[in-house]
């Protein structure tokens, strides 16, 4: 089974902070992503990448960077933390489209981050 | 851009009984994915069934079927014999076939009643 590892499923940081999530997958899948949840809005895509150190902006970069320094790592950094980032945050991790059929998203347990 | 639209933000049913969930989306593309995926409380967000656009057969896994109707851009989940278990989120959820990003609906919170 596919395993998405993330580093915290609670985290409370206070604002101004430099916050930093870290996901982890082990299936040697190409694509990694971060998505926000929030109620009512379902899930908003932050960043992903597609290969080691390449990265795309998704719907809602502002205020987040991503690192993707090894092929099964994907960090989120919150720069300066600010209270509207409280949210629930998912990573998650597939094959590209191509390979035979469109390949399913895999996610994460996700990190409930409270930012005072 | 593509936009995904649960109109149903709770819905509940009794146990054993059937429940259909509703999705629409907004596209010009003609290739495409559709997913839902199920959000159990607390726990990890699991693929439920997708449908690929060109086919025009409705895809089936097991008590979960869809209602694929692409002209209308509608895009149902229907739970049949429902059971405790399946009370979660359910997302709708639409991929370009070229594209590697998802765009999610807001989601539907089932409940079961047993």
């Amino acid at each position: 089974d596919v395993k998405v590892t993330q580093s915290s499923r609670y985290l409370v940081k206070r604002t101004g902070e430099k916050v930093f999530l870290e996901c982890v997958q082990d299936m040697d899948h190409e694509n990694m992503f971060w998505y926000r949840q929030d109620p009512g809005l379902g899930l908003r895509l932050i960043y992903f990448s597609y290969d080691v150190k390449m990265k795309e902006k998704g719907d809602i970069p502002e205020g987040y960077s991503v690192s993707r320094e090894k092929k099964e790592r994907f960090s989120l950094i919150l720069e300066s933390a600010s209270t509207n980032q409280t949210s629930m945050y998912l990573c998650a991790s597939s094959n590209p489209p191509g390979r035979g059929t469109n390949q399913p998203q895999h996610f994460g347990d996700g990190t409930r981050l409270s930012i005072l | 851009a593509q936009t995904v639209t649960q109109s149903q933000p709770e819905m509940s049913v009794q146990e054993a009984e059937t429940v259909t969930l509703s999705c629409t989306y907004d596209t010009s593309e003609s290739d495409y994915y559709l997913f839902w995926y199920k959000q159990p409380p607390s726990r990890q967000m699991i693929l439920v069934i997708r449908q690929e656009a060109y086919k025009q057969q409705n895809a089936t896994e097991n008590r979960f079927s869809v209602n694929f109707q692409k002209a209308a851009k509608s895009f149902s989940l229907k739970i049949s014999d429902s059971q405790l278990g399946d009370a979660a989120m359910y997302f709708c959820a639409y991929n370009r076939n070229a594209g590697n990003m998802l765009t999610f609906g807001g989601g539907t919170r089932l409940m079961v009643k047993p």
